[in-house]
């Protein structure tokens, strides 16, 4: 069954602080692998997109990793800001035009 | 704004109501998306147009729930005698074809049945 699970379910952190978003998937086949930004009440947007053979992303002060061996993705987020309070979502495509979503990270950044 | 727009942001009804949202997507995406979202939950896939086409829709859509795309740019998702347990909040997305392309989602429809 093609599943996406993610980890923590929520976070919270101070300001400044550093953190990692974990994503496990059994989506088979892969395509590639995306990281949301879900701010509350808003409909996500995209962060990072990744295919098989590309181990790291950056966008800023978000950086993703993947390694489809394991079937494992992670976010990482330096220096985090208050505004980047929000739900992180890993999303798999398995070479259709679907797309498997994750329940999401729900982070807090606390002054 | 050439983003996805959703219309309304908000809807109240009643049990057994019927409500219906509009999805206008980016106009030079074929791919357009319903999904529904309950709170701490990711999306769930609803249905998928192609253009015009309905091209699958999910086990998670009854028969209370209906979407069309008539010309292959907006469109529509009505529920029919609605239930406490379609509240939730229902997110549009489009795309142009191809594996790599960017999925972009509107702001939602939050809908709440009373």
């Amino acid at each position: 069954k093609n599943q996406v699970e993610q980890s923590p379910q929520s976070l919270i952190i101070l300001e400044g602080k550093n953190c990692t978003l974990q994503c496990n998937y059994t989506v088979s086949p892969f395509s590639n692998l995306r990281w949301y930004k879900q701010d509350t009440g808003r409909g996500p947007v995209s962060l990072t997109i990744m295919t098989f053979s590309e181990n790291t992303k950056s966008n800023g002060r978000y950086t993703a990793t993947l390694d489809a061996d394991t079937k494992q993705s992670s976010l990482h987020i330096t220096a985090s800001q208050l505004s980047d309070s929000a739900s992180y979502i890993c999303v798999v495509r398995p070479g259709t035009y679907k797309y498997i979503f994750g329940t999401g990270t729900r982070l807090k950044v606390l002054a | 704004d050439t983003g996805v727009s959703q219309d309304p942001r908000h809807k109240i009804t009643k049990r057994g109501q019927n409500v219906t949202f509009r999805c206008d997507p980016i106009s030079e995406h074929n791919r357009l998306y319903w999904y529904r979202q309950t709170l701490g939950q990711g999306p769930e896939f609803l249905t998928y147009f192609q253009n015009e086409a309905q091209l699958e829709k999910s086990r998670l859509l009854s028969d209370r729930f209906s979407a069309e795309r008539p010309k292959g740019s907006f469109s529509t998702l009505e529920i029919q005698r609605t239930e406490q347990g379609d509240s939730a909040m229902y997110l549009c997305a489009s795309s142009e074809t191809g594996l790599l392309n960017e999925q972009f989602f509107g702001p939602g429809t939050r809908l709440t049945v009373l």
